[in-house]
């Protein structure tokens, strides 16, 4: 079974541009979660998807937002792009989420893309 | 909100010997997941082990094995017979029980295994 794909892996845009990361999860995961990766910030949580709607939102400003299709793949999009913007992000894809009635079972390992490194400058 | 300290910043050792990890959380949650992560210079995170906080049997993968201590909100990972490709950023990561997808990590731990 292929893994997470995660395009492109590397990406350079300069200041005030906008750009889209795409995720592909595991065939027959359901949900998609986005991460940022710094030096100085460490791994920081900046949402999840389920069944085309997000769940979760993390602490980022409205410059970053995302979506998810119908197939799961998922894609987030930065816009107005700032220095401090350069990060890795990464996507992770779980089996099944909590559907929204709240009563579904949870296998909730995170499998991990390969992660898209951004640089602005 | 959910917090994971790791106050080893990098950790070194022999190839072959023993080393254990360190990592504390604060939550007022009863029900969670606590997870180790490796992430190698190829920047792939993967998942080394996990837990459930309902379980008192400490959870074991091969070389991996955690110290789980719930009162003391610990969980540390001790690497036996440490080999060259354990060389990577280790992780400590927490989930809460229900409803939630989001991992909080700690700030990770460098761990280089010596020839």
């Amino acid at each position: 079974k292929a893994g997470v794909t995660q395009t492109p892996r590397y990406l350079i845009k300069t200041r005030g541009q906008q750009v889209t990361l795409s995720c592909s999860p595991i065939s027959g995961h359901r949900s998609v979660s986005w991460y940022q990766q710094t030096p100085g910030q460490g791994l920081q949580f900046l949402f999840e998807y389920f069944s085309e709607t997000q769940r979760n939102k993390g602490n980022f400003p409205g410059r970053f937002s995302g979506r998810q299709f119908s197939n799961s793949r998922s894609e987030m999009n930065v816009s107005t792009l700032e220095l401090g913007d350069s990060a890795l992000y990464l996507c992770a894809s779980s089996l099944v989420g909590r559907g929204l009635a709240g009563d579904s079972v949870l296998d909730n390992e995170q499998f991990f893309g390969p992660g898209t490194r951004l640089t602005v400058l | 909100a959910q917090t994971v300290t790791q106050s080893q910043p990098e950790m070194s050792v022999q190839e072959a010997e023993t080393v254990t990890l360190s990592c504390t959380y604060d939550t007022s949650e009863n029900n969670y997941y606590l997870f180790w992560y490796k992430q190698p210079p190829s920047r792939q995170m993967i998942l080394v082990i996990r837990q459930e906080a309902y379980k008192q049997q400490n959870a074991t993968e091969n070389r991996f094995s955690v110290n789980f201590q719930k009162a003391a909100k610990s969980f540390s990972l001790k690497i036996s017979d440490s080999q060259l490709g354990d060389t990577a950023m280790y992780f400590c990561a927490f989930m809460m029980f229900f409803g939630n997808e989001k991992l909080t990590f700690g700030t990770g731990t460098r761990l280089t295994i010596i020839p």
